[in-house]
């Protein structure tokens, strides 16, 4: 099964603070780690993302530490702000053959609902 | 661009009718998917077409639903008959051949009373 495990469920923070939302996965042939930002009533976007040849990339506040060997990958959010305040999907990415000669299919995890304090 | 475009935005429709979801994907974006979202099950994929073709529809629910992609412009979820638990917001994205990232519409929030 293709299956990305996400937690926590829902995180609180306070200004200034750091959010870290983690997640695990099983299959080896993944690829392609994003992490999509959801505000509400909106579709989700992507944030970052990164392929596993990376341990670590940043783009401003957010980071994705990546732990090859551990499967696991995390985002963290420096110095959240309120604004932040949103649902964080992890998602990975394999490669399959078909008739068609490839595609790729995205498993998305349960999500992370952050609260960020003023 | 005017990105991923969703109709209706929200739909409330009684059990038993058929309620039919639209989508218009970016333009020149080669894969469109379709999506489920609920509180209890987080972000399904249902189905996703490469070139207007279906390439894997292993995440639709039942045969109550079925998804077309007539052209490359257009793709419609049917839901016939539709019933209470269908209820959820429902995502159509494209990708761009090439390229990892998938572009959410606004969603459709489906409620089937």
């Amino acid at each position: 099964q293709q299956q990305v495990k996400q937690s926590p469920q829902s995180l609180i923070v306070q200004k200034g603070g750091i959010s870290i939302i983690n997640c695990a996965y099983e299959n080896t042939a993944f690829d392609y780690f994003p992490w999509y930002q959801q505000f509400p009533g909106k579709g989700p976007a992507l944030l970052i993302a990164i392929r596993p040849d990376v341990s670590e990339k940043k783009e401003g506040r957010f980071t994705i530490s990546f732990n090859k060997s551990a499967k696991q990958f995390s985002l963290h959010i420096m110095d959240s702000q309120p604004g932040d305040s949103a649902t964080y999907f992890c998602a990975a990415r394999f490669r399959s053959r078909n008739a068609s000669g490839g595609s790729y299919i995205p498993t998305f995890g349960r999500g992370t609902s952050l609260i960020v304090h003023p | 661009d005017a990105g991923v475009i969703q109709s209706p935005r929200h739909e409330v429709t009684e059990m038993g009718q058929e309620v039919t979801l639209r989508c218009k994907p970016i333009s020149g974006h080669d894969y469109l998917f379709w999506y489920r979202q609920t509180m209890m099950r987080g972000l399904e994929l249902l189905i996703y077409f490469n070139n207007n073709v279906p390439i894997d529809d292993s995440g639709m629910p039942e045969d109550r639903f079925s998804a077309k992609m007539p052209n490359a412009s257009f793709s419609t979820l049917k839901i016939q008959p539709s019933e209470p638990r269908d209820s959820a917001v429902y995502f159509c994205a494209s990708s761009p051949r090439g390229y990892n990232e998938q572009f959410f519409g606004p969603g459709t929030r489906l409620t089937v009373l």
